[in-house]
């Protein structure tokens, strides 16, 4: 099983600050099968990321992702006060499927 | 509109049965796999387990094999994440959510509480 190690646990941020959020996984991640979803409180997990850097319908491009292997990088370029939530990385290119811990982006 | 619509919150007794649901609309429900994913309170998220509702094919991560059943209804367009003798370490929010790779749809939750 591929364990996703995310970091920070928590990062503190202000409004129209860049948010640079890592996944590292303990083994390769075939063909960058790297997802990166946001949680907000009482929300249901929303797709960002898919294919490591292709981003899902509808979301703002001020959302970017990275990375191959095993690290990979979700990055906010300017944060919005709506994009204060927590963030998961999953991986899907082995069985079972597995998701990162998390990283809170909070208000500075 | 792609939809995937839960039942709703529960309240169990340990040891009791239950069986949650996940409706799916405006797709074809036989052409994409569900998948079930558990949150625990003020935890992170969990892969369960996925299946393909045309042929009832299922995978399940070795972390829940055993504990649950997923089944599906095709007629019906529906997906069933069930549990035979509930703990009180089921208590969780459950999401069940579209394909088997990454998910990109996701129902709105079904809370569990397990409470003596």
């Amino acid at each position: 099983e591929i364990v996703l190690t995310q970091s920070p646990g928590t990062l503190s941020l202000s409004p129209g600050e860049r948010a640079t959020l890592s996944c590292r996984a303990s083994q390769s991640v075939t063909s960058s099968n790297l997802a990166w979803y946001q949680q907000k409180p009482g929300q249901a997990p929303r797709l960002l990321i898919y294919g490591a850097s292709s981003r899902a319908t509808g979301i703002p491009d001020r959302f970017s992702g990275s990375g191959s292997g095993t690290d990979f990088t979700l990055t906010i370029s300017r944060l919005e006060p709506e994009d204060f939530a927590v963030y998961y990385c999953q991986q899907y290119g082995s069985s079972p499927r597995t998701f990162g811990q998390g990283t809170k982006v909070e208000i500075k | 509109e792609v939809q995937l619509v839960q039942s709703g919150a529960e309240v169990k007794k340990p040891g009791e049965s239950l069986k949650i649901s996940c409706k799916g609309s405006g797709y074809s429900f036989t052409s994409y796999w569900i998948g079930w994913v558990r949150q625990m309170p003020g935890k992170g998220l969990e892969w369960m387990g996925i299946i393909y509702p045309s042929d009832s094919d299922t995978r399940y991560s070795p972390s829940f094999q055993g504990q649950v059943t997923i089944s599906a209804d095709k007629s019906i367009s529906t997906a069933y994440l069930q549990w035979s003798s509930l703990k009180a370490s089921d208590t969780a929010m459950y999401y069940c959510a579209r394909g088997s790779g990454y998910l990109g749809y996701w129902g709105q939750g079904t809370l569990v509480t397990v409470s003596s």
